[in-house]
């Protein structure tokens, strides 16, 4: 039982470069979501799904998108990064009832020059 | 994130010192009220946790208390030690809509040998 994976854990991109950040849960859970943590801010909500084939924004969804084509992945793309993203990147998932308990991947540290 | 505020912002307690962290809230909706925990390169992970129909909950070191009345509740952490070194954040569940975690902005602790 591995949790919650992610990939890559690092990446620089080039501003204007796009690239996808995957997560992987083997929890069997619902809702997942996609974090950006920059210091002194928290967490921040991007975007969130509540199952399989369906997404919302959260609060600073602009410059990304994502899928969730299987209900074990979460997807997360830069279609054309900028400086502003330079941050790292959480995916979590949790259970639809039962539980409020999130779980955390270990995160995607990416910088864009 | 204005929703919830977190202090100190950072916080250098001795080894079997008490260490206190803080959370003000403003949002009745909020109905459960957890700490997550992250060590540096890690994600978070849930900590302790408190529903609102009581006022602490102790499990090992750690103690939540929390005052509905006046919207806050705090993490004390009795004997700190070394190990438990790391970023903590209150994050509060807003249980409307969409239900999500609210973060605070984290509070960097220190425990000094």
């Amino acid at each position: 039982n591995a949790g919650v994976t992610q990939t890559p854990k690092f990446r620089v991109l080039k501003t204007g470069q796009s690239m996808t950040l995957l997560c992987a849960q083997d929890m069997n859970h619902e809702y997942m979501y996609w974090y950006r943590q920059d210091p002194g801010m928290g967490l921040r909500l991007i975007h969130y799904s509540v199952g399989e084939g369906t997404t919302a924004k959260g609060e600073v969804p602009d410059g990304y998108n994502v899928s969730r084509l299987k209900k074990q992945n979460f997807l997360l793309g830069l279609e054309s990064a900028a400086p502003s993203q330079t941050s790292v990147y959480f995916c979590a998932s949790r259970k639809r009832q039962g539980s409020y308990e999130q779980y955390f991947g270990p995160g995607t540290r990416l910088t864009v020059t | 994130q204005q929703q919830v505020k977190q202090s100190p912002q950072s916080l250098i307690v001795q080894k079997g010192g008490i260490s206190i962290i803080n959370c003000a809230y403003e949002n009745t909706a909020f109905d459960y009220f957890p700490w997550y925990q992250q060590f540096p390169g890690k994600g978070p992970a849930l900590l302790i946790a408190i529903r609102p129909d009581v006022s602490e909950k102790k499990e090992g070191r750690f103690t939540i208390s929390f005052n509905k009345s006046a919207k806050q509740f705090s993490l004390h952490i009795m004997d700190s030690q070394p190990g438990d070194s790391a970023t903590y954040f209150c994050a509060p569940f807003l249980n409307t809509g969409f239900q999500k975690l609210v973060f605070g902005t984290g509070t960097r602790l220190l425990v000094s040998p």
